[in-house]
């Protein structure tokens, strides 16, 4: 069974783009996190998705944004990048079966904004 | 409001022996859960070990074992015979709503496994 993918590996921005990352979840899996993770900030969750629909969301501004498709997977945006945005982005599902607590990740996205 | 401490920045411990990472949390709700994750250098996070609020016994998995003591609010990972490849960064997170997967992390533990 494939693990969580995400793409791209590494990303480099300027400040005042925007980028969009992409995470492919488990097979089966419905839900989509995604969180930031920073040397001084540790990891913050960023938002939860369930079956296309947001469902939790953490203290972004909003810049921050994302979606879940059909197949559930998932995309989620910034905008107006800044400098503070650099981060390693991951990406984890979890199945709503009962019993199955733990979240799979993915290898994350590092983006570097310049 | 949801928290999650760990007190120990970097640890060091010698191959083949045990280690213990500790965990503190506060949650006002009675239902939560609390995991422990491993991040090598390569970044992926890895899952180690649950264990539910309401859970009679301490989890175990394979070398990993988790010392609940919930009136303490404490979750402390105890790694057995520690490898080589133990060696990397530990957090202990912690789902305070079993239908959410909103999951709060910890600062984190560097455990450096010395030959």
């Amino acid at each position: 069974k494939a693990g969580v993918t995400q793409t791209p590996r590494y990303l480099i921005k300027t400040r005042g783009q925007q980028v969009t990352l992409s995470c492919s979840p488990i097979s089966g899996h419905r839900s989509v996190s995604w969180y930031q993770q920073t040397p001084g900030q540790g990891l913050q969750f960023l938002f939860e998705y369930f079956s296309e629909t947001q469902r939790n969301k953490g203290n972004f501004p909003g810049r921050f944004s994302g979606r879940q498709f059909s197949n559930s997977r998932s995309e989620m945006n910034v905008s107006t990048l800044e400098l503070g945005d650099s981060a390693l982005y991951l990406c984890a599902s979890s199945s709503p079966r009962q019993g199955i607590h733990e979240q799979y990740f993915g290898p994350g996205t590092r983006l570097t904004v310049t | 409001a949801q928290k999650i401490t760990q007190t120990q920045p970097g640890m060091f411990v010698q191959e083949k022996e045990a280690v213990t990472l500790d965990c503190t949390y506060d949650t006002s709700d009675p239902s939560y859960g609390l995991f422990w994750y491993k991040q090598p250098s390569s970044g992926e996070m890895i899952f180690l070990i649950y264990q539910g609020s309401y859970d009679q016994q301490n989890a175990t998995e394979g070398r990993y074992s988790l010392n609940f003591q919930k009136a303490r609010k404490s979750a402390n990972l105890v790694i057995s015979a520690s490898q080589l490849g133990d060696s990397a960064m530990y957090f202990c997170a912690m789902r305070d709503d079993p239908q959410h997967d909103k999951v709060i992390f910890g600062p984190g533990t560097s455990l450096s496994v010395i030959p």
